[in-house]
């Protein structure tokens, strides 16, 4: 099984759809959860961090799931500018290293 | 505050030669990450660095393959005798510290291209 695996893209959703996209981590001790985003060719970015109680950005809500060992992200209202590849980042302490999903590559269409 | 910088940003090689990458963390920032990414492909974990201590290099090929973060200077990663299969752009990430909860944010530079012909 892979430290972390993430669904499998594309997905291609209109402007204004709803998304959602889920990551699985495999190491029990992680501590740190992350999204990030990849234009094409460029560096990841951090999108947001993953709070136990969930978080929101504005259009963008994160959660995390211990219990079952994932974390998800939703995108509501989607934009073109969304385009990109969403990677989930999972990551220790005590020198842990960071392990990064695959990605998951989202095309808004108008 | 400069980010994180890499250098070259693209790079070509022939294959047999040597290729070095390096990567100047943000200031103040002692931990530092390697990936490579293949076309089409997502970050592949290589090593995981601090000032002079390689902390996991379980993601980086046992033959040809070497890091070092030195105290002074950037991090190095070194290729040796490069092959058409190393084309791949490799992407350097620091972050300040691993911190009581590890929650510190990891930056990135804007990689190195390297092509090998």
């Amino acid at each position: 099984r892979k430290e972390v695996e993430q669904d499998p893209g594309p997905f291609n959703v209109p402007e204004g759809a709803t998304v959602a996209f889920n990551c699985t981590y495999s190491n029990s001790a992680s501590q740190s959860f992350f999204w990030y985003r990849q234009d094409c060719r460029k560096e990841p970015k951090l999108l947001m961090s993953v709070y136990s109680s969930g978080n929101e950005d504005g259009r963008f809500t994160a959660q995390l799931n211990r219990a079952s060992q994932y974390i998800s992200l939703l995108i509501r209202d989607s934009k073109l500018s969304d385009s990109a590849t969403y990677l989930c980042v999972v990551k220790g302490t005590g020198g842990f290293k960071t392990i990064f999903g695959a990605g998951t590559r989202l095309f808004v269409k108008a | 505050n400069a980010g994180v910088m890499q250098n070259p940003r693209h790079l070509v090689r022939r294959r047999g030669q040597e290729a070095r990458l390096r990567c100047s963390p943000m200031k103040g920032h002692s931990h530092v990450y390697w990936y490579r990414q293949l076309p089409e492909e997502g970050l592949k974990f290589m090593v995981y660095l601090q000032k002079e201590n390689i902390i996991d290099e379980s993601g980086m090929p046992k033959e040809r393959f070497s890091a070092e973060f030195p105290k002074e200077g950037p991090s190095i990663l070194r290729i040796q005798q490069v092959v058409r299969g190393d084309s791949a752009a490799y992407f350097c990430a620091s972050f300040l510290g691993a911190g009581p909860q590890g929650t510190t944010e990891a930056f990135f530079g804007q990689g190195t291209r390297l092509t090998v012909v």
